[in-house]
């Protein structure tokens, strides 16, 4: 498979414990982008990278989280001290470089924080 | 501010009947309107991307048009299986910035 994909699929921890993601892009992709999904909601704007630099980040990203790409390869997503409204899909998608072209996403990890 | 809204929330057919789902949008340095379909509990999958108005794409029952506005994505002799929830975004890029904006889906329903 050749697609995104994220790890893990789905993350229960307690309240004020430190989680990290995974995310693996398409090979050929330069950019990288985190998005975050609540239930009935459309997916939301993290963070993006291109190749190792991080370009943009969302005021949604508070200092509780930090996303890295060392290399410019895969990425991690932590969040430290987590709380119960960080509850949320949390989704991974990358792209080429050149302008317009489409973004494609992995399967997400499910968070729950009780 | 820059924004996307889909209409409606959700849309139940009976097999067979054709449909649109409306996205309107109002986004600085558009430059590209996409259409995703995601099923519960997984990642949005890619359909289409529209750049300029004018501009129509189709796959299999699907066929996504622009105007410089809104997209429609129509959906003709629908099945079961094309139900899920289908989500409309665009990309506001230049400069710094480089995301894409999305609806808040509408969510399909076809029943046999």
């Amino acid at each position: 498979d050749t697609g995104v994909s994220q790890d893990p699929r789905h993350k229960i921890t307690k309240r004020g414990q430190n989680v990290t993601f995974r995310c693996d892009p398409i090979s050929e992709h330069n950019r990288l982008y985190w998005y975050r999904q609540t239930l009935g909601q459309g997916p939301e704007f993290l963070t993006y990278f291109q190749n190792e630099a991080q370009l943009e980040k969302s005021r949604l990203l508070s200092d509780r989280f930090s996303a890295e790409r060392p290399k410019g390869s895969f990425s991690t997503l932590e969040i430290q001290r987590t709380e119960q409204g960080d509850s949320a899909m949390y989704l991974c998608a990358s792209s080429f470089r050149q302008g317009n072209t489409e973004a494609f996403f992995g399967q997400g990890t499910r968070l729950t924080v009780v | 501010e820059d924004q996307v809204t889909q209409s409606p929330e959700a849309l139940r057919l009976q097999e067979g009947e054709s449909s649109s789902l409306n996205c309107s949008y109002t986004v600085s340095g558009l430059r590209g309107l996409f259409w995703y379909r995601q099923d519960p509990g997984k990642g949005p999958e890619f359909l289409f991307t529209l750049y300029s108005a004018g501009e129509e794409k189709e796959k299999e029952r699907l066929k996504a048009t622009l105007t410089k506005k809104e997209s429609f994505l129509h959906i003709t002799a629908p099945k079961p299986e094309d139900s899920a929830t289908y989500l409309c975004a665009a990309l506001n890029y230049g400069g710094a910035t480089n995301k894409l904006i999305f609806g808040t889906g509408t969510l399909l329903a076809v029943q046999p």
